[in-house]
């Protein structure tokens, strides 16, 4: 079957670095999507890999491992905007989005 | 650029009555889905459409749900009759197309409560 795991919590200080992880497995594999959704809100784009490495985008980098089923969000310099519920979500063979059920991160000051 | 819209944003029904929800896409952007979403849940995805076709609706419960797409722009989902257990926020999105730099774009939601 296709499944996508990442913690369901997480808790970080301003200023810090956190990193979310999520494993996935799906039939076939068309890329890995990072969504950012505040509270009430709608989610949105943070990023997309396809190949492996990292892809740096301000404070945000991403990074994949087509090899190990395995990404992971890399938040740095914390703002406590940044408190939200990051989803992770894998294309498959037929081009639909598989979606974790989110990692809610906590910041402190 | 205008993004997706959604209405109603809040919607409280008894059990057993009907509701639609409504979405129009971004300008241009021939994919549209909807969503259900529980709290603490990712999306699931309950119909795509391509234009005015419904692509893949294999998880949209087809005894109380119905979705049309006419035109190939705005896209109407109803419930009828509703459930206590449909409570949950129903999110549309849109994209260019279905391929894989085509990202997907979200309207706020409705939420809906059933009592």
């Amino acid at each position: 079957g296709q499944n996508i795991d990442q913690p369901t919590e997480m808790t970080a200080t301003e200023g810090a670095i956190v990193q979310i992880n999520c494993t996935y497995q799906t039939s076939g594999f068309n890329g890995l999507f990072w969504y950012q959704q505040h509270a009430g809100e709608a989610p949105t784009f943070l990023s997309y890999n396809v190949l492996d490495g990292l892809e740096e985008k301000g404070r945000f980098s991403s990074f994949l491992s087509r090899s190990k089923g395995y990404s992971y969000l890399l938040l740095k310099e914390l703002q406590m905007k940044d408190s939200a519920s990051y989803l992770c979500a894998a294309m498959d063979s037929n081009y639909q989005l598989i979606w974790g059920a989110g990692t809610k991160l906590i910041i402190k000051p | 650029e205008a993004g997706v819209v959604q209405s109603p944003r809040y919607k409280i029904i008894e059990k057993k009555q009907p509701v639609a929800f409504w979405c129009n896409p971004i300008s241009g952007h021939n994919t549209l889905y909807w969503y259900l979403q529980n709290l603490g849940q990712g999306p699931e995805l309950l119909i795509r459409y391509e234009n005015e076709e419904a692509v893949d609706d294999s998880q949209l419960p087809k005894d109380r749900f119905s979705a049309e797409r006419l035109k190939g722009v705005d896209s109407t989902l109803k419930i009828q009759p509703a459930e206590l257990g449909d409570s949950a926020v129903y999110l549309c999105a849109s994209s260019l197309g279905r391929g894989v730099t085509d990202t997907q774009y979200f309207g706020p939601g409705t939420r809906l409560t059933v009592l």
